[in-house]
């Protein structure tokens, strides 16, 4: 079983769409993070969830919004994409604690036309 | 804030030989944890190793070891007997100890080849 899955895996998409990003996990994991790869490769925290509460927001754009409908699932809505919105885009999650890494998706390659 | 750097973009090592992977962290605290992560072209990102700044022991998984010098502020990995399949990115990760988020922070990268 997958622990932690997104959908899709890839996305391409026109200038200015509004698009989702799927992410459930079934570590039974209290914490949810979204990570964004750029083209160099470096990965950046994008947005944490503990039981649903939001608790970090990296100065992302507010045209991205996550939502987590429950502990187990958290989304990644973008509106309006920009060419530099072209990524990858990785789920994680993890239980928080001491010594507890993070388990992440496969990601979901996004490209922006 | 906390940095990580890995100043090496690339290396290459001989199948079976040994290669040292360097990294090295800024922080003020003195409580947080490190960790190693893999990106083969398949794109996931797979945990090699980790290791708690608390412990002097070096981490050690299997064929993976770390060299932990806590007052450089270095943690490099040290791959043996290097085999095809570790061809891959390899990603430092930090993590502060008493945060309830977990967020990681990640070093640039350094990408393995692997020689047959």
């Amino acid at each position: 079983d997958t622990a932690v899955s997104q959908t899709p895996k890839y996305l391409v998409t026109q200038m200015g769409n509004d698009k989702s990003i799927k992410c459930e996990q079934n570590l039974g994991h209290d914490t949810m993070y979204w990570y964004k790869q750029d083209s160099k490769k470096f990965l950046k925290i994008m947005f944490s969830y503990n039981n649903k509460e939001l608790i970090i927001n990296e100065t992302v754009p507010n045209r991205f919004s996550p939502k987590s409908p429950d502990k187990a699932h958290l989304n990644l809505h973008i509106n309006s994409l920009e060419l530099g919105d072209s990524a990858v885009y990785f789920c994680a999650s993890s239980q928080v604690g001491r010594n507890q890494p993070q388990h992440f998706g496969d990601g979901t390659r996004l490209s922006i036309l | 804030a906390q940095t990580v750097t890995q100043s090496q973009p690339e290396m290459s090592v001989q199948e079976a030989e040994t290669v040292t992977l360097s990294c090295t962290y800024d922080t003020s605290e003195s409580d947080y944890y490190l960790f190693w992560y893999k990106q083969p072209p398949s794109r996931q990102m797979i945990l090699v190793i980790r290791q708690e700044a608390y412990k002097q022991q070096n981490a050690t998984e299997n064929r993976f070891s770390v060299n932990f010098q806590k007052a450089a502020k270095s943690f490099s990995l040290k791959i043996s007997d290097s085999q095809l399949g570790d061809a891959a990115m390899y990603f430092c990760a930090y993590r502060r100890g008493s945060s309830n988020t977990g967020k990681l922070i990640f070093g640039q990268g350094t990408t393995l080849q692997v020689k047959p």
